[in-house]
């Protein structure tokens, strides 16, 4: 079975500054990935998506990430943060044939200093 | 276009009363999901539907919960009795076929006194 690790459970930054969101999964092969995004009360919006092709990966609102297969990993980035993307933030593994039933990440809280 | 539509967006109810929650997906979408979110926690599948046909249900607590889907669109989750342990946010997600990505609710945030 698939699962998926967020190391950080909280990470504070500045605004203005770089953000890196570290997400990594267990799964024999090449799963689909996503990142969601979750405001308080709010359901999940996805913020990207991989599926095949080039590891890296463009998403909404200034959020990449890459697919690193040697290290089973899938960090989303954002080179200068927004006081609104202060969220909770979900990495989610899907298989491939399976319907896309995907298994998250307990998530990364992010909160940005002014 | 309309996302997926989720109600109530809230319920308390007593331990051991019924509860149900109903979603209606994005339209064309044939693959329905339904989720539950514990406090602090990523959200967990507990069912999958293609068209009217749970082809998952291997993570639903089934003494106490059931769903259906008529006619492949509109789709009902049920607790009876509800515990104080089913307390959470269950959302409602669709796709469009399997390889493409599934489009969330709002959610439904459960509390059981």
């Amino acid at each position: 079975a698939q699962s998926v690790t967020q190391p950080d459970i909280h990470i504070t930054v500045s605004e203005g500054a770089s953000l890196e969101l570290r997400c990594n999964y267990s799964y024999g092969a090449t799963p689909y990935l996503f990142w969601y995004v979750q405001s308080p009360g709010q359901g999940l919006q996805l913020l990207l998506k991989y599926f095949s092709g080039d590891t890296l990966v463009q998403g909404i609102k200034g959020f990449e990430a890459e697919f690193k297969r040697s290290q089973s990993s899938f960090n989303l980035r954002k080179p200068s943060v927004h006081w609104s993307d202060a969220a909770e933030y979900f990495c989610a593994v899907g298989v491939p044939n399976a319907g896309n039933m995907l298994t998250f990440g307990g998530g990364t809280r992010l909160m940005v200093k002014p | 276009e309309a996302g997926v539509v989720q109600s109530p967006r809230y319920k308390i109810i007593e331990k051991k009363q019924p509860v149900a929650f109903w979603c209606n997906p994005i339209s064309g979408h044939n693959t329905l999901y339904w989720y539950r979110q514990n406090l602090g926690q990523g959200p967990e599948l507990l069912i999958r539907y293609e068209n009217e046909e749970a082809v998952d249900d291997s993570q639903l607590p089934k003494d106490r919960f059931s769903a259906e889907r008529l006619k492949g669109v509109d789709s009902t989750l049920k607790i009876q009795p509800a515990e104080l342990g089913d307390s959470a946010v269950y959302l409602c997600a669709s796709s469009f076929g399997g390889g493409t990505e599934a489009f969330f609710g709002q959610g439904t945030r459960l509390t059981v006194v």
